[in-house]
């Protein structure tokens, strides 16, 4: 069973341009995290996600972020128009349930954005 | 608001040594699980250990153990004879119940000497 897969693992934009960030949760998860890393520093809850709906999104910017998690295929994290302030680790995090009961938390290795 | 503080920026023991990390947090909710996670340089985020707030006892898992004082509010994390493959950060975060989102301390970055 393949873990948490995140691609790409390093990702280099210019400021102004797109950029996304996918996750594929652990076969059999129906719940999908992402969450942000800056330099030296913990990681900041973004926003949860199931199948077709966004639950909690109380830690995305208001502007120019906004995640997906369709029926099929991964989700996506999209940053629109990135800034230098923007450059980050981005790690994605599924579970098969709500946590905390099923406490089955696994994270990918999370995608490097660099913003030149 | 609920906050983790891990007071540690950077800690560095001998190899075979025992080594404490200390991690408080800030909650008015009474249900919560406390956690403590590895990130070595390959970023990724691995478990090292759990504790629900409802139990007493120290959780335990080989060599790593914590002291959980909940009127404190504080949850350390103790690894006893270090090893090389301990070199890395480590995060303490919590989780309220009912709530999806953890709350992560700035972390302690680790280095075990050989």
């Amino acid at each position: 069973n393949a873990g948490v897969m995140q691609n790409p693992r390093h990702l280099v934009r210019r400021r102004g341009q797109e950029a996304r960030l996918r996750c594929s949760p652990m076969k059999g998860h129906s719940h999908v995290y992402w969450y942000r890393q800056l330099p030296e520093e913990g990681l900041k809850f973004m926003v949860y996600l199931q199948k077709e709906n966004i639950i909690d999104e109380s830690g995305m910017p208001k502007e120019r972020f906004s995640a997906e998690f369709p029926k099929e295929g991964p989700s996506i994290l999209r940053i629109q128009q990135v800034v230098r302030g923007d450059s980050a680790a981005y790690f994605c995090a599924s579970s098969p349930m709500e946590l905390p009961q099923g406490d089955r938390l696994f994270f990918g290795s999370g995608t490097q954005l660099s913003v030149l | 608001a609920q906050t983790v503080t891990q007071s540690q920026p950077e800690m560095s023991v001998q190899e075979a040594e025992t080594v404490t990390l200390s991690c408080t947090y800030d909650t008015s909710e009474s249900n919560y699980y406390l956690f403590w996670y590895k990130q070595p340089p390959s970023r990724q985020m691995i478990l090292v250990i759990r504790q629900e707030a409802y139990k007493q006892q120290n959780a335990t898992e080989n060599r790593f153990s914590v002291n959980f004082q909940k009127a404190a509010k504080s949850f350390s994390l103790k690894i006893s004879d270090s090893q090389l493959g301990d070199t890395a950060m480590y995060f303490c975060a919590f989780i309220i119940q009912g709530a999806q989102k953890l709350v992560f301390g700035q972390g302690t970055r680790l280095t075990i000497n050989p």
